[in-house]
C-alpha cells in the first residue's frame, strides 16, 4: 500500500475547522484514501474514506486533490472532544482479500478551549 | 457505523498463564477480522488477519504458536495469548470487516483489551 505522510502535531481552537493534511504521492488508481482517529486508550473510529470525489458525512469532509497526491480531513466545527490522533490511510480496493490498514504515526490533533 | 467489541477491557495476570481475549461483532457478520497489538506512544501494528472458517494469517514475525487465533464463526474471533510474559504486555484491539461484496470494506474496530503480564 502507498505511504503517507501527516504532519506530526497540530493544534486547533475550538469552534473552528480543523484541517489535517495528507500527502501520498505514490497512491495508485485503485486505493483507496481512509481516515481513522484513536482517542486515548480507544479503538480507532473510521472517520471518512474515498477514491477520487470528495466525501461529507456527519462528522468530517474529505477533500481529494485532482491528482490524487494528497487530501485533507476537515472537521467543520471542532470540540475538546475531537482531540485524538487522526490516520490518514491508503489502502488497496481488493474484493475477497486480506485488506491490510497499515497505520503510520498519525497527526496527534489538539483542540485549544 | 457497525459495532464491535473486546472482551475483556483490561487483564492482569501472571506471568506463564494464558490469556483469552474476545472479539465480536455485534450487529453485523465479519467475514474478516484483524488483530493488532499497539505498545504505549506507537501506533498499531498488524498481528494477524484471520478470514472465518479457515487458519489465520500472520504477520511476519509474529509467532502463531504464542498468539492463537480462532474465528469459528462469523461474529466471533478469539486471540489467545499463550505463556504470558511481562512483555506482551500491550494494548489489543481487534476489527472486523463486514461483507464479501465491494462497498463493504471498511474495518471497524473494538475499544481494545489492556493486557498486563506482572
Amino acid at each position: 500500500d502507498a505511504k503517507t505522510t501527516q504532519p506530526t502535531s497540530m493544534d486547533c481552537a475550538e469552534g473552528r475547522a480543523a484541517n489535517l493534511p495528507c500527502n501520498h504521492s505514490t497512491i495508485s488508481g485503485n486505493e483507496y484514501v481512509y481516515w481513522y482517529r484513536q482517542i486515548h486508550s480507544q479503538g480507532p473510529q473510521y472517520i471518512i474514506h474515498g477514491l477520487k470525489n470528495n466525501e461529507t458525512n456527519e462528522m468530517a469532509s474529505l477533500i481529494i486533490t485532482e491528482d490524487r497526491k494528497s487530501s485533507t480531513l476537515i472537521l467543520p466545527h471542532a470540540t475538546l472532544r475531537d482531540t485524538a490522533v487522526y490516520y490518514c490511510i491508503v489502502r488497496l480496493r481488493r474484493n475477497f482479500g486480506n485488506e491490510k490498514l497499515t497505520f503510520g504515526t498519525g497527526t496527534r490533533l489538539t483542540i485549544i478551549p | 457505523g457497525a459495532v464491535v467489541s473486546q472482551h475483556p477491557s483490561r487483564v492482569i495476570c501472571k506471568s506463564g498463564t494464558s490469556v483469552k481475549i474476545e472479539c465480536r461483532s455485534l450487529d453485523f457478520q465479519a467475514t474478516t477480522m484483524f488483530w493488532y497489538r499497539q505498545f504505549p506512544k506507537q501506533s498499531l501494528m498488524l498481528m494477524a488477519t484471520s478470514n472465518e472458517g479457515s487458519k489465520a494469517t500472520y504477520e511476519q514475525g509474529v509467532e502463531k504458536d504464542k498468539f492463537l487465533i480462532n474465528h469459528a464463526s462469523l461474529t466471533l474471533s478469539t486471540l489467545t495469548v499463550t505463556s504470558a510474559h511481562p512483555e506482551d504486555s500491550s494494548f489489543y484491539i481487534c476489527s472486523a470487516r463486514a461483507g464479501r461484496t465491494s462497498g463493504e470494506e471498511t474495518q471497524y474496530f473494538g475499544p481494545g483489551t489492556r493486557l498486563l503480564v506482572l
